[in-house]
């Protein structure tokens, strides 16, 4: 969707490296999401932002941070990067309950 | 602790035919629920949602059924296309962050 970008699309990593993926939207929506995908799990709630500078953890916010400088981006960092972080990460933006979120393409990550 | 369940991997509808998408949950305080569907290499895309007070919705070849008293919803598509080959994610989320938990998908394939 043009409303929201993720950069990169692919990533290949080292392990103990840190990691920045970046989450851009044009919709001035008040929510932004970062999701990952892996087999069998679904996707995961990492962690959220309502705000600028307001931010809260997901489901499985071990390992990483985020930050929300600006309404428009959403930045997912990885510490210290493992071979478990190895997935597809999305961000998502949310204006309203009714009209669900919208998900960015992805980003292919992996850790070697 | 899987708090919105997928039980079926994949599916395999023919063409015309009705596909019949099922996804149970456990947890009652959840009071709106999503369906999303998504292609390869693409982000998630919203298809339709349901209101907990609400035991139906539709939207053109799709219909969203609520069973509270069961915690079970399904997406009907009818007829079913070819391009409706997708996984199909179901959703839910409590209170205003408008956070969702996702289920495992199921994999839609429609067969000529």
């Amino acid at each position: 969707d043009a409303g929201i970008t993720q950069s990169p699309r692919h990533k290949v990593t080292e392990t103990g490296t840190p990691v920045t993926l970046r989450c851009h939207q044009t919709e001035n929506h008040r929510y932004m999401y970062w999701y990952r995908q892996d087999p069998g799990h679904g996707l995961r709630l990492i962690h959220y932002s309502y705000g600028v500078k307001d931010t809260d953890k997901g489901e499985v916010s071990d390992g990483y941070s985020v930050s929300r400088s600006k309404t428009e981006d959403f930045l997912l960092t990885l510490e210290s990067a493992t071979s478990s972080q190895t997935s597809v990460y999305f961000c998502a933006i949310s204006e309203s309950r009714v009209a669900g979120y919208t998900f960015g393409s992805g980003t292919r990550l992996t850790v070697v | 602790d899987q708090q919105v369940k997928q039980n079926s991997p994949s599916l395999s509808v023919q063409e015309g035919r009705i596909s019949i998408l099922n996804c149970d949950y456990t947890n009652s305080m959840f009071d709106y629920f999503l369906w999303y569907k998504k292609y390869p290499a693409e982000g998630p895309t919203f298809l339709i949602s349901i209101s907990s007070i609400k035991d139906k919705n539709e939207d053109g070849r799709f219909t969203v059924f609520l069973n509270k008293s069961a915690k079970h919803l399904s997406l009907h598509i009818v007829p079913s296309q070819p391009g409706d080959s997708a996984v199909y994610f179901c959703a839910a989320s409590v209170g205003g962050a408008q956070k969702l938990v996702f289920g495992q998908g199921t994999r839609l394939t429609i067969n000529p």
